[in-house]
């Protein structure tokens, strides 16, 4: 079968470091992304994972290890607009599956 | 990045009455998108995936005859909730696949509220 799982809720504070973890058991494996997506909106792209290792984009990076099937976002310098859902997603094939996301709220 | 639309963002109708909903990408050739389901606080659900040309591949569970694809042209593709009621009220979102710096990126168009009465 397939599953993702990411925590339901974190909470942080505004200028603070979160990190939020995503393992996953997919039938194929291409690749990881993750998105973050605010209430009434569609997702947007944050990161795609292909290989094992970090990948750092300004105040959000992304880790991968394939062999764990394992990923993780971080962000840093947490700003109160950082307050969102945040989608894991595997592709595999020509699908992409999504986990339930990981609401996070960030308070001053 | 790519840029996907759809239209309408927002759509009310009557339980029985049919709605479509247009899904463009706007600087981009997309041969294959992929349509997907979201209620409220959960995640997105794959329903379908659109193939230019030819017949879209349903999930397991989503009704074919019900939640109509077409993929017409190289930029466009369209759902049809045919004969709606209440609980097909969701947030519908299509998405495509493009190049973006050399890694293939799966990108959203904006959703549609369907409210069903």
């Amino acid at each position: 079968g397939q599953n993702i799982d990411q925590p339901t809720e974190m909470t942080a504070t505004e200028g603070a470091i979160v990190q939020i973890n995503c393992t996953y058991q997919t039938s194929g494996f291409n690749g990881l992304f993750w998105y973050q997506q605010h209430a009434g909106e569609a997702p947007t792209f944050l990161s795609y994972n292909v290989l094992d290792g970090l990948e750092e984009k300004g105040r959000f990076s992304s880790f991968l290890s394939r062999s764990k099937g394992y990923s993780y976002l971080l962000l840093k310098e947490l700003q109160m607009k950082d307050s969102a859902s945040y989608l894991c997603a595997v592709t595999g094939g020509f699908k992409t599956i999504f986990g339930a996301g990981t609401r996070l709220f960030v308070k001053a | 990045g790519a840029v996907v639309s759809q239209h309408p963002s927002w759509v009310i109708c009557k339980s029985g009455t049919s709605v479509k909903i247009e899904c463009r990408s706007l600087d981009f050739q997309a041969t294959t998108m992929f349509w997907y389901r979201q209620f409220p606080k959960q995640s997105l659900m794959l329903m379908a995936t659109s193939n230019e040309g030819s017949k879209a591949t349903y999930e397991q569970g989503v009704e074919k005859d019900k939640f109509l694809i077409n993929h017409a042209s190289l930029t466009l593709s369209t759902l049809t909730v045919t004969s709606a009621h209440p609980e097909d009220s969701s947030f519908y979102i299509c998405s495509a696949r493009a190049q973006s710096g050399g890694v293939e990126t799966q990108y959203f168009g904006p959703g549609t509220r369907l409210l069903v009465l």
